[in-house]
């Protein structure tokens, strides 16, 4: 079975500019967790997406947004970019809820390199 | 912030028992552990959870103490293939924001030969 797929899986940018970062969760899952992953640090949460609603958003500014879509699939959008912003970003998909007996399963993310 | 502390990082022999410490004291009751585990370049892979019961699987065992304060991540006969950053989390019940994952620093296993 296919896992969590996400795409592209290397982007270069400028600041200022703005990017689109796409993943499709596991099959039959349909809650969506995004994570930012600087070098040398642990993943950081940004949203979560159940039933194409916002369940959770961590500390982050406004340029940073995201949706679902009906089959599951999200985006995650950052605009006004900044060197900051280079990083992994990771998607995670989970049955349910994304309750907390139900693993988050991880993609193997996009790098975003800011220039 | 993390409510879990793990040391920086470990060694172990290729084929022995991979013996993983994770100290969480203030885990409140509806906590449960998980650990995940990120090899270079890739995004983190889920091990294992538990709640107050030991738990395996094919991958790993997971001992936690009966008080819940703190569990180990039990890799029984270690590959190289198992270099890598090992996370110890406490995720509560609750979805949402509540549900996401607060990743700490990890323990930093080297397998070698």
């Amino acid at each position: 079975d296919a896992g969590v797929t996400q795409s592209p899986t290397h982007l270069i940018k400028t600041r200022g500019q703005h990017v689109t970062l796409r993943c499709s969760p596991i099959s039959g899952h349909k809650s969506v967790s995004w994570y930012q992953q600087v070098l040398g640090q642990g993943p950081q949460f940004i949203f979560q997406y159940y039933e194409k609603e916002e369940r959770g958003r961590g500390n982050f500014p406004d340029r940073f947004s995201a949706r679902q879509f009906p089959n599951y699939s999200s985006e995650l959008n950052v605009n006004a970019l900044l060197l900051g912003d280079s990083a992994l970003y990771l998607c995670a998909s989970s049955g349910g809820q994304g309750m907390g007996n139900q693993p988050q399963h991880f993609g193997d993310g996009t790098r975003l390199s800011i220039l | 912030d993390a409510k879990t502390t793990q040391p920086t990082s470990m060694d172990c022999a290729e084929g022995r028992a991979a013996n993983l410490p994770c100290n969480h004291s203030t885990i409140s009751g509806n906590e449960y552990v998980y650990w995940y585990r990120q090899i270079h370049s890739q995004g983190p892979q889920y091990i294992i959870h538990g709640l107050k019961n030991n738990e395996t699987n094919e991958m790993a065992s997971l001992i936690i103490t009966e008080d819940r304060k703190s569990s180990t991540l039990i890799l029984p006969h270690a590959t190289l293939r198992d270099t890598a950053v090992y996370y110890c989390i406490v995720r509560p019940e609750g979805g949402g924001s509540q549900g996401n994952l607060i990743f700490g620093k990890g323990t930093k296993l080297s397998v070698k030969p």
